[in-house]
């Protein structure tokens, strides 16, 4: 069974753009949640949807958004990008909304200039 | 406020003893825990789990036990390999919160040969 996709894996922007994150979960999955990972931080929880409805939101600002498709497949976007927003952004699926075993994608490597 | 804790940075053991990894939380809703382990430039990978109603659980070489009293859980890895070597990760999640998972800094083991 095919892991977690995120794409790109990389990406570069500079300040004041916007950015769009793809995350593909495991077959049969359907909650997908997105953390960010900084040095200074850590691994960070943003957002988590389920059936295309957002079931949980972190405390990041609302330049931070996300949605989810009907077949699972999920994006975030960050508008307005400012440097510390360089991050590694990581998308993690589960079967479903009620189970905390949550599988990792590779991670989009974006950075702010 | 940091809500899950992994006071050692890092942790340096020999091949084929043992490895024990620890964790403290805040948070007496956390009814779930996870340990992740990662790899750079890869998403964390999820190794083992324990709810809170159990005291114990084992994988192969991974256990992770659990003090509910103290607030606390290790992951012990028996033999440790050098394959080990990596960030690990540990997570709680909070009963009717299971998509959000809140994660500790992480603790880098070093396995030598």
């Amino acid at each position: 069974k095919a892991g977690v996709t995120q794409t790109p894996r990389y990406l570069i922007k500079t300040r004041g753009q916007q950015v769009t994150l793809s995350c593909s979960p495991i077959s049969g999955h359907r909650s997908v949640s997105w953390y960010q990972q900084t040095p200074g931080q850590g691994l960070q929880f943003l957002f988590e949807y389920f059936s295309e409805t957002q079931r949980n939101k972190g405390n990041f600002p609302g330049r931070f958004s996300g949605r989810q498709f009907s077949n699972s497949r999920s994006e975030m976007n960050v508008s307005t990008l400012e440097l510390g927003d360089s991050a590694l952004y990581l998308c993690a699926s589960s079967l479903t909304s009620g189970s905390a075993e949550q599988f990792f994608g590779p991670g989009t490597r974006l950075t702010v200039l | 406020d940091q809500q899950v804790k992994q006071n050692s940075p890092s942790l340096s053991v020999q091949e084929g003893r043992i490895s024990i990894l620890n964790c403290d939380y805040t948070n007496s809703m956390f009814d779930y825990f996870l340990w992740y382990k990662k790899y750079p430039a890869e998403g964390p990978t999820f190794l083992i789990s324990i709810s809170s109603i159990k005291d114990k659980n084992e994988d192969g070489r991974f256990t992770v036990f659990l003090n509910k009293s103290a607030k606390h859980l290790s992951l012990h890895i028996v033999p440790s390999q050098p394959g080990d070597s990596a960030v690990y990760f540990c997570a709680a999640s909070a009963y009717g919160n299971t998509g959000k998972l809140i994660f500790g800094q992480g603790t880098t083991l070093q396995v030598k040969p």
